[in-house]
């Protein structure tokens, strides 16, 4: 079955800082790979997503760049502010309806 | 209008009694899952139900989980037995169920503690 891989587990940042989120997985099938954002105490959300015939796409602060060839995929937040602090993760399908998530990363963006 | 509705919020239970949680889904959605999140992990899939298919179990950790969904609407996923392991938050998420590129909207959670 798929595999993923989030790193790192936990991101540090000053306001103001990007962050990135990488994640790894090992079905070549899979072409479609979201980005939840969870808030403390609350429901995960979806905030970005890409499917496998973009690179690359962008939503005001955040983008997510995709590398199939490689199968690797990265969550980036540009200007972050105290409200991105979150748990992210990112999950994985296509190869099943059935979406395979990473372990998460929590992020905290110091005022 | 109306998210997905999960109830109850929080059960607080012995070991060794049955619980039984309720997950709503958004109406026209044909597709629900259910998940299993521990603390400090990821989602852990446990079932998935799409319109009148049989279900993929395949995710759930015992025979001593199950679940149901009545009319291609509500799912009640039912833990017998349980265990102090069983404690976590359980999430159900559904989705228009056309395809692996649908968004899945995500329920509050209800959070499972096992005495």
């Amino acid at each position: 079955g798929e595999n993923v891989e989030q790193h790192p587990s936990t991101l540090s940042v000053q306001e103001g800082d990007s962050a990135v989120i990488k994640c790894t997985y090992s079905d070549s099938a899979s072409n479609y790979f979201p980005w939840y954002k969870q808030e403390l105490g609350k429901r995960p959300q979806l905030i970005i997503d890409i499917r496998s015939n973009v690179g690359e796409k962008k939503d005001q602060r955040i983008a997510v760049t995709l590398n199939k060839t490689a199968k690797h995929f990265s969550l980036h937040i540009t200007e972050t502010q105290p409200e991105d602090s979150a748990v992210y993760f990112c999950a994985v399908s296509g190869g099943s309806y059935i979406p395979t998530f990473g372990r998460g990363t929590s992020l905290i963006v110091h005022p | 209008g109306a998210g997905v509705s999960q109830s109850p919020s929080n059960k607080v239970t012995e070991k060794g009694k049955d619980v039984e949680l309720r997950c709503d889904p958004i109406s026209g959605h044909t597709a629900l899952y259910w998940y299993r999140q521990s603390l400090g992990q990821g989602l852990e899939f446990l079932i998935y139900f799409q319109g009148n298919s049989a279900p993929d179990k395949s995710g759930l950790p015992s025979d001593r989980f199950s679940a149901e969904r009545t009319g291609g609407s509500v799912s009640t996923l039912t833990i017998q037995r349980t265990q102090q392991e069983d404690s976590a938050v359980y999430l159900c998420a559904s989705s228009f169920g056309q395809g692996v590129t649908d968004t899945q909207y995500f329920g509050p959670g209800t959070r499972l503690t096992v005495l």
